[in-house]
């Protein structure tokens, strides 16, 4: 079955600095889905990558996907305190099953000190 | 607005006692699905639903049942709720499974703690 690993677990960063979160998967990765979640609630998608080099943005938010297609970074500049969260990434099924089912990996906590 | 919806927010129950958890959501979507997320254990796939009528078993659906009589609704339904039931619930949904690049909607989680 496939795993993900996130990287690190936790950060700790001062206001305005940049940070990025990784996540590597043990296959090859046909959709690569980021959340956010606040302590306690609901997940807030963020962004999905599928191809290989693929790169989007959204306000301050940059997630990759490598060409091998294993590995996605999440890349936050200038930081603020509304970044704070647990940041998630979720991995589509790499068959054609019925179940969409997303794996995901255990998650990195952010905290964005003012 | 596209949303999943989930009720109760926060329920407290007590060992045996028959509850369920509603999830609803408005976009039409064909799949949907119950998750759990444990401390140290991440997000776990309880059941999941291709379109009404249609559900099957996810990676522990042990002591939960479900139900799709309606496109827009999928609940959770615990006959008999355990302490080892305690844990923070999600539904989503997503519009087509087969086809791959459509995002995933989760609703806001039930907090449920069984005594």
């Amino acid at each position: 079955s496939q795993e993900l690993e996130q990287s690190p677990q936790s950060l700790i960063v001062q206001e305005g600095k940049n940070l990025t979160i990784n996540c590597t998967s043990s296959k090859t990765l046909y959709g690569l889905y980021w959340y956010k979640q606040k302590y306690g609630e609901g997940l807030i998608f963020l962004m999905m990558l599928q191809k290989g080099g693929e790169e989007k943005s959204h306000e301050k938010i940059t997630a990759k996907l490598d060409e091998k297609k294993q590995q996605s970074s999440l890349h936050i500049t200038a930081s603020q305190p509304s970044h704070a969260g647990i940041y998630l990434c979720g991995a589509a099924p790499n068959s054609g099953g019925s179940n969409y089912k997303l794996t995901f990996g255990k998650g990195t906590l952010l905290t964005v000190n003012p | 607005e596209a949303q999943v919806t989930q009720n109760p927010r926060y329920l407290i129950t007590v060992t045996g006692k028959k509850l369920t958890v509603t999830c609803s959501q408005n976009m039409n979507h064909e799949y949907m699905s119950w998750y759990r997320q444990d401390p140290g254990l991440g997000l776990r796939q309880i059941y999941y639903s291709m379109n009404v009528e249609v559900t099957d078993k996810g990676d522990v659906p042990e002591g939960y049942k479900v139900s799709r009589k309606e496109k827009r609704n999928f609940p959770l339904i615990l006959e008999s709720p355990s302490p080892n039931q305690t844990s923070l619930y999600f539904c989503a949904s997503t519009a087509a499974p087969k086809l791959r690049g459509y995002e995933q909607y989760f609703g806001p989680g039930t907090r449920l703690t069984v005594t």
